[in-house]
């Protein structure tokens, strides 16, 4: 069964910094794309970063480009995401997602992320 | 970047009666294309793939069609247990889009 379990979420003041991760289950992890997708309360669905199969190849959304990272450690089958200078725009669930670049086949249950003074 | 519009923003329709859902993409995006359900307080989850593809599980009655820049979900033989919101997305170029979503609701 593969499962995607995202951690690191709380509540941060504007300008600060946060690290999530997702540690993946069920599946050869090293094989695949993985993604972070958000959706702040209330609202759809946003695609926020991919990162390739070896980390190479990384790509964002232009609303968090410059400020966020994304990156995984194949070793510990666990994707990251780096967030610097975040805004209260980035209040959101953040969802770990298996695929990038094609459909997002499976989804973990998301880690809240607050950004409020 | 290829903008995703869905419509309508909301159905409601009766259990046993058939749910058309459209998604409408700015420029092609081929079959590129894949669907969505969220359920209350869940995650998504994957229906189609490739535009037409079922994903692993999801039962028969869930459809997809259309290529280019006009696709539809259909959902026949709604069950009380449909009532999500259905999110389109495109994976024919970076950045990836998703559709703002359709309620669907059960009269």
């Amino acid at each position: 069964e593969v499962q995607l379990l995202e951690s690191g979420g709380g509540l941060v003041q504007p300008g600060g910094s946060l690290r999530l991760s997702c540690t993946a289950s069920g599946f050869t992890f090293s094989s695949y794309a993985m993604s972070w997708v958000r959706q702040a309360p209330g609202k759809g669905l946003e695609w926020v970063s991919s990162v390739s199969t070896t980390g190479d190849n990384t790509y964002y959304a232009d609303s968090v480009k410059g400020r966020f990272t994304i990156s995984r450690d194949n070793s510990k089958k666990t994707l990251y995401l780096q967030m610097n200078s975040l805004r209260g725009e980035d209040t959101a669930l953040y969802f770990c997602v298996w695929g990038g670049g094609n459909s997002f086949d499976y989804w973990g249950q998301g880690t809240l992320v607050t950004v409020s003074s | 970047e290829r903008l995703m519009t869905q419509s309508p923003a909301t159905l409601s329709v009766s259990p046993g009666e058939r749910a058309t859902l459209s998604c409408r993409a700015s420029q092609s995006v081929s079959s590129n294309l894949a669907w969505y359900q969220q359920k209350p307080g869940q995650a998504p989850r994957l229906l189609i793939h490739g535009a037409s593809t079922r994903a692993t599980g999801i039962p028969v009655r869930f459809s997809g069609s259309g290529s280019g820049t006009e696709f539809i979900l259909s959902i026949s033989s709604l069950q009380s247990e449909d009532l999500a919101v259905y999110y389109c997305q495109q994976y024919d170029e970076w950045p990836l889009t998703f559709g703002q979503g359709t309620r669907l609701e059960i009269k």
